[in-house]
């Protein structure tokens, strides 16, 4: 069963510096990552997704992830904070043949003014 | 309507009663998902419905938990002789055919005191 590991539960970066929110899967094969924002006091929102292609990949507000296959992870950058960027951030996996997304339990980002 | 719509927004019980969540999905979407969000815990796959298919039951916590999705369209998740450790937010999600996108509704807070 496909599983994802968000190792910190709080990151906290000081504004205008970059940021990395880590992501580890395990799938047993081919895997489709995606992050979702959580803002207080409001829904998940997507954020970006890697299905195949480039590993590399933009997302809104700036963010971008990079799929790395021998690590088995998906990390969440962004090349320059804001405040506004703070929130919950949940990684998830899907694995090809299955319609359900699994998630991850979340860091929450703390970017300091 | 123009979002997922999830009701009641909150909902307070006392222990023992049974309680109904309910979930109006994106007209025209045919895959219907249940989380669960509580503290620590991440989001925590409940069931998912893919238009007549039958459901993946595979995340339903106990026999106390039951969903049915009724015309394809409205879901209700049911929770019998609710407990403590219910208290959690509820999360629905639907996606359109062939997309790997979620959209999230707002969820209800369940509190059972």
């Amino acid at each position: 069963a496909q599983s994802v590991a968000q190792p910190e539960d709080q990151v906290n970066v000081a504004e205008g510096n970059p940021l990395t929110v880590k992501c580890t899967y395990s799938v047993s094969g081919n895997p489709y990552l995606f992050w979702y924002v959580q803002y207080p006091n409001r829904g998940l929102q997507f954020l970006l997704k890697y299905i195949t292609g480039d590993n590399l990949v933009k997302g809104s507000y700036g963010f971008e992830a990079e799929f790395n296959k021998s690590q088995t992870s998906f990390h969440l950058k962004k090349p320059s904070a804001l405040v506004s960027d703070s929130a919950l951030y949940f990684c998830a996996v899907r694995e090809w043949g299955d319609d359900k997304i699994i998630f991850g339990k979340g860091t929450r980002l703390h970017i300091l003014p | 309507g123009a979002g997922v719509s999830q009701s009641p927004s909150n909902k307070v019980t006392e222990k023992g009663k049974d309680v109904e969540l309910r979930c109006d999905p994106i007209s025209g979407h045919t895959a219907l998902y249940w989380y669960r969000q509580s503290l620590g815990q991440g989001l925590e796959f409940l069931i998912y419905f893919q238009g007549n298919s039958a459901p993946d039951k595979s995340g339903l916590p106990s026999d106390r938990f039951s969903a049915e999705r009724t015309g394809g369209s409205v879901s209700t998740l049911t929770i019998q002789r609710t407990q403590q450790e219910d208290s959690a937010v509820y999360l629905c999600a639907s996606s359109p055919p062939g997309s790997d996108g979620y959209t999230f509704g707002s969820g209800t807070r369940l509190t059972v005191v």
